[in-house]
């Protein structure tokens, strides 16, 4: 049973270039969140997606960066002409349905992010 | 004002004390509390999560949540050099709620 997984694990990109940072739910998990990390702080939130539906995105710049959870695939964070201050670690974590969901987030490996 | 506060650190114990981590919340809506680690360069793990005023105990954890304080912390006892990490305290409202984290705690068990 495969855990939260995202890719790629690391990303360098140029100022201007566009960073695709995708993330494949725990099977059975239905819901997906994306957190920020930059060095030594904690864990900024940015978005809680159910497929095919955003429930919260209060934590999202409101430009340069979108995220999608497609019926079909994995979620994806996208972030528009990358400045230096996009660098940073990315962590996905999932979750069951609402239903069976007692609070506990199952986190990826996080995709790590360079700005030049 | 954050949501969730812990103080930032760097706490260092000898090993085989005990430390004491702890965290204030501001939502008195929230309703479970999580404990997680993550080491350098990896990402965070549950260690323990309490939703109930009191005390749980695993192992060498111990949550404690006090919900007229808002005020949860975690002890260590016993603790060993591979409990140095940083601590992240989060709080939870309910489905269809984000998980807040708050800044963390760098704890050092010194040998």
């Amino acid at each position: 049973n495969a855990g939260v997984m995202q890719n790629p694990r690391h990303l360098v990109r140029r100022r201007g270039q566009e960073a695709r940072l995708r993330c494949s739910p725990m099977k059975g998990h239905s819901h997906v969140y994306w957190y920020r990390q930059l060095p030594e702080e904690g864990l900024k939130f940015m978005v809680y997606l159910q497929k095919e539906n955003i429930i919260d995105e209060s934590g999202m710049p409101k430009e340069r960066f979108s995220a999608e959870f497609p019926k079909e695939g994995p979620s994806i964070l996208r972030i528009q002409q990358v400045v230096r201050g996009d660098s940073a670690a990315y962590f996905c974590a999932s979750s069951p349905e609402a239903g069976a969901y007692t609070g506990e987030l199952f986190f990826g490996e996080g995709s790590r992010l360079t700005v030049l | 004002q954050k949501e969730v506060e812990q103080n930032s650190g760097p706490l260092s114990v000898p090993e085989g004390a005990i430390a004491s981590l702890n965290c204030t919340y501001s939502d008195r809506g929230s309703q479970s509390f999580f404990w997680y680690r993550q080491y350098s360069g990896k990402s965070p793990e549950l260690i323990m999560f309490i939703y109930s005023n009191g005390d749980k105990e695993d192992g060498r954890f111990t949550a404690q949540l006090n919900k007229a304080s808002q005020y949860v912390s975690l002890l260590i006892r016993d603790s060993q050099p591979s409990d140095s990490a940083t601590y992240l305290c989060a709080g939870w409202k309910t489905s269809y709620d984000k998980v807040i984290f708050g800044p963390g705690t760098s704890l050092s068990v010194i040998p």
